[in-house]
């Protein structure tokens, strides 16, 4: 089925590991964002990706990086986790900006200890 | 800086009372206003986009309507399937995306 597929889908972490959100695509779409979903907070947007090759910092970027791959992967790395970082995070595409809305993948639950 | 307030936090209903879902917002040149759906454990999904005051548009049991200020989700008669949180979002003049924090909302049978 056509849509974003996330890995992992769950996590734990120990404090000052690092790893990568891996994030892909298959609906030939040109945006790509990175959400992580608190309870009481909402989606907060981390980071996004216009276009194959450009990347751009969303609210709450730090502590986190991210990669463009190619127009079908972006992914998102900590470098080294915080309990703070303990979520859920969502990947989401969409054809041409947000006007024809976000297409989101089913996340990864990430803990930090 | 975009700003979008969903109302009730929850909302419980028995099975067939129709009610409706609040979300104001605040937004430099709205471009558009977005109303998902997101069921536990799962990723929210694309329901409705409305562009201008005085827009409606309906999905089965679902009709969404846009003022200046709000946007209200009504559902009629709902079933328990309805169950689950709703997320208004805009997109304005930013190019971003403002999401809520949504209603959610279960359906007693």
């Amino acid at each position: 089925n056509a849509g974003v597929t996330q890995t992992p889908k769950f996590q734990v972490l120990k404090t000052g590991q690092s790893m990568t959100l891996q994030c892909a695509q298959d609906m030939n779409h040109n945006s790509m964002y990175w959400y992580r979903q608190d309870p009481g907070m909402g989606l907060r947007l981390i980071y996004y990706s216009a276009s194959e090759g450009t990347t751009d910092k969303g609210e709450v970027p730090n502590g986190y990086n991210v990669s463009r791959l190619n127009k079908r992967e972006f992914s998102l790395r900590l470098e080294s986790a915080a309990p703070s970082q303990t979520s859920v995070y969502f990947c989401a595409s969409s054809a041409q900006g947000a006007d024809y809305g976000y297409t989101f993948g089913s996340g990864t639950r990430l803990t930090v200890v | 800086e975009d700003q979008v307030t969903q109302s009730p936090e929850a909302l419980r209903l028995q099975e067939g009372e129709s009610s409706s879902l609040n979300c104001s917002y605040t937004v430099s040149g709205l471009r558009g206003l977005f109303w998902y759906r997101q069921d536990p454990g799962k990723g929210p999904e694309f329901l409705f986009t409305l562009y201008s005051a005085g827009e409606e548009k309906e999905k089965e049991r679902l009709k969404a309507t846009l003022t200046k200020k709000e946007s209200f989700l009504h559902i009629t008669a709902p079933k328990p399937e309805d169950s689950a949180t709703y997320l208004c979002a805009v997109y304005g003049g930013n190019e971003k995306l403002t999401f809520g924090t949504g209603t959610r909302l279960t359906i007693i049978p």
